[in-house]
């Protein structure tokens, strides 16, 4: 079965900043990745997804994530980050035609000025 | 642009009470499921559903049960609430046959006391 883990449970980067959340899967064929977002009180909004192609995979609100199998990683960037940014990140993964998704813990996001 | 439907928002229940959290879709998915989110775990799968009628169990089953008589209704119900339930609980959808992201609602909110 595949796993997810997110080394990260907090992190605090100033408004303006660059942004990278770490994501490593375990599963023995090409997955499919997926980051999500959370804001407080929310439901868990798409961010970026990878089933197959072109490695690094431009998102919303101005994210990126690149997939390097070697590394099993799926990390999250963001150039420059804006005080709404602060939420929860999710990573998850899901077997090849299989839609049932496996989370990592999440990473708490904290903005400050 | 209803998407994922859940209710209620929020519940307050006794130990033992019995409950069912309703989950609606209007985009005519075939596959729906539930997860529940706790502090430090991400989100867990509990149940899943591939079409009308068919329906198994995920990561975390024990204490729930759901049912699936039409493609846009898939209920979860607790059976006999327990404080270990104490829960956000996420509903998600997405079409079969392809490869689709899961869209969440925004969840329900639950305290067993």
């Amino acid at each position: 079965a595949q796993s997810v883990t997110q080394p990260d449970i907090h992190i605090t980067v100033s408004e303006g900043a660059s942004l990278e959340l770490r994501c490593n899967y375990s599963y023995g064929a090409t997955p499919y990745l997926f980051w999500y977002v959370q804001s407080p009180g929310q439901g868990l909004q798409l961010l970026l997804k990878y089933f197959s192609g072109d490695t690094l995979v431009q998102g919303i609100k101005g994210f990126e994530a690149e997939f390097k199998r070697s590394q099993s990683s799926f990390n999250l960037r963001k150039p420059s980050v804006h005080w709404s940014d602060a939420a929860e990140y999710f990573c998850a993964v899901a077997a090849y035609d299989d839609y049932k998704l496996s989370f990592g813990a999440g990473t708490t996001v904290t903005v400050r000025a | 642009n209803a998407g994922v439907t859940q209710t209620p928002k929020f519940q307050v229940l006794k130990t033992g009470q019995s409950m069912t959290l309703q989950c609606a879709q209007d985009m005519n998915h075939e596959y729906m499921s539930w997860y529940r989110q706790d502090p430090g775990m991400g989100l867990r799968l509990i149940h899943y559903s591939v079409g009308a009628g068919i329906t198994d169990q995920g990561e975390v089953p024990n204490g729930y049960n759901v049912s699936r008589s039409t493609t846009e209704d898939f209920p979860l119900r607790l059976l006999s609430a327990a404080p270990s339930q104490t829960s956000v609980y996420f509903c998600a959808s997405t079409p079969t046959g392809g490869n689709q992201p899961q869209h969440f609602g925004d969840g329900t909110r639950l305290s067993i006391l």
